[in-house]
């Protein structure tokens, strides 16, 4: 199956500091590609979705300024969280399609998640 | 908005045991995935459901989406150790293709 590969796995960082996640298809272009945080025991909260060359849109809530989103090519995402603060470690999952009109499931392949911990 | 409801949150399971969780949704949709996550990385697509009244298998897996298009239910049947994790039913909001994931039910072993 298709495979993405999403970088560092973990990471810890100092309060005030920048975080980037990097999120790589390896064997298909990623038309679209999502965003994902995961508290502890909790569900995967849609971040923002992102289409290549397209600015990110963000769910309701999510600050842009806090997550910044590039997508400028078809294999590769990255999310930064700028000045990040403990209150933002959490577990950061990608996914991406190949598609960009209507999803289905076996076209959606996620990331192995990034834990990440800000003392 | 949307309200997609997992249950149960938990279960402990013992070897050999068949076990179930169902989700239901205040909506109609037209799509059920059924996830499973192991600790520390992504989910993993388990099964998926297009039309209601669909019953799909994967092995020792069956899902089925209800013919109302409200609800989807996954079994496990003569559960193994590995089938511990957190199990995830999920819906694409029509919207911007948007995954929508319920609450999660953690299975464990029984100690």
């Amino acid at each position: 199956g298709a495979v993405v590969s999403q970088h560092p796995s973990w990471v810890i960082c100092k309060s005030g500091t920048s975080v980037k996640i990097e999120c790589r298809s390896l064997d298909f272009q990623a038309t679209t590609m999502f965003w994902y945080r995961q508290f502890p025991k909790q569900s995967l909260m849609l971040m923002a979705t992102s289409n290549e060359g397209s600015k990110a849109t963000y769910e309701q809530g999510v600050e842009k300024d806090k997550f910044l989103i590039n997508h400028a090519s078809l294999t590769l995402s990255t999310l930064t969280v700028t000045s990040a603060h403990p209150e933002d470690s959490s577990f950061y999952i990608c996914s991406a399609s190949p598609d960009r009109g209507l999803l289905r499931g076996e076209k959606l392949f996620f990331g192995s998640g990034t834990q990440l911990s800000v003392l | 908005g949307q309200q997609l409801n997992q249950s149960p949150q938990s279960m402990f399971i013992q070897e050999g045991e068949d076990v179930s969780m169902n989700c239901t949704s205040s909506s109609i949709f037209n799509t059920w995935l059924w996830y499973k996550q192991d600790p520390g990385e992504g989910p993993v697509l388990l099964i998926a459901l297009y039309k209601a009244g669909e019953l799909t298998s994967n092995g020792r897996l069956t899902a089925q989406f209800g013919i109302t298009r409200k609800d989807s239910f996954l079994n496990i049947s003569a559960s193994i150790p590995s089938d511990v994790g957190i199990y995830f039913c999920a819906l694409f909001k029509a919207a911007g293709n948007k995954l929508t994931f319920g609450g999660g039910t953690r299975v464990l072993v029984k100690p």
